[in-house]
């Protein structure tokens, strides 16, 4: 049972356009949502976090936007360069069970120059 | 510092023969997990630990075995291999507790089985 749906599975978009990958959770208790960044051949490395205490948080070009009731959250990628070509996992967890960390099935995202 | 460092990097199995995936971390992390990435279902957990001789199955234990008797070492053993688990897998760390610290990956093992 995949506690984090995730989609699209892959994303094309153009250099300089808005990528946009959404993600929904069904357990109610996660508390913390980070996103994973992965470039090939390497491990998926933190990107940006958020606690649903918030509905945004935003570093550089890239913000996650967090809607509580409808237990969704996505990241937002504005300005997309060819650089930022890879795949994106997000992620939840909760407090109580220490680090573990539940991740979405991941986006494959290609920026075309 | 090395950070989490996986080996091997490749590797091809025959079905039913065993093994061991290395995973060992310099950070003095107490929390370490192993993950397999397969396309379309992301990272699921193997198997994690909160520290020394402490360890609990994830999402999808059948098939592997772990253990921890240092801090810094945390190997997955394939007991008898099977074309299901053709994966790449990957090692993690990070401080237990310290979910906002993030999880420090390896650079994975990806392992065929034929």
């Amino acid at each position: 049972q995949q506690q984090v749906k995730q989609s699209p599975q892959s994303l094309i978009v153009q250099k300089g356009g808005i990528s946009i990958i959404n993600c929904a959770y069904e357990n109610t208790a996660f508390d913390y949502f980070p996103w994973y960044q992965q470039f090939p051949g390497k491990g998926p490395a933190l990107l940006i976090a958020i606690r649903p205490d918030v509905s945004e948080k935003k570093e550089g070009r890239f913000t996650i936007s967090f809607n509580k009731s409808a237990k969704q959250f996505s990241l937002h990628i504005m300005d997309s360069q060819p650089g930022d070509s890879a795949t994106y996992f997000c992620a939840a967890s909760i407090r109580t069970s220490g680090s573990r960390l539940t991740f979405g099935e991941g986006t494959q995202l290609t920026v075309n120059p | 510092n090395a950070g989490v460092t996986q080996t091997p990097k490749f590797q091809v199995l025959k079905t039913g023969q065993s093994m061991t995936l290395q995973c060992a971390q310099d950070m003095n992390h107490e929390y370490m997990s192993w993950y397999r990435q397969d396309p379309g279902m992301g990272l699921r957990l193997i198997h994690y630990s909160v520290g020394a001789g402490i360890t609990d199955q994830g999402e999808v234990p059948n098939g592997y075995n772990v253990s921890r008797s240092t801090t810094e070492d945390f190997p997955l053993r394939l007991l008898s291999a099977a074309p299901s688990q053709t994966s790449v897998y990957f090692c993690a760390s990070t401080r237990q507790g310290g979910r906002s610290y993030g999880y420090t990956f390896g650079s994975g093992t990806r392992l065929t089985v034929v």
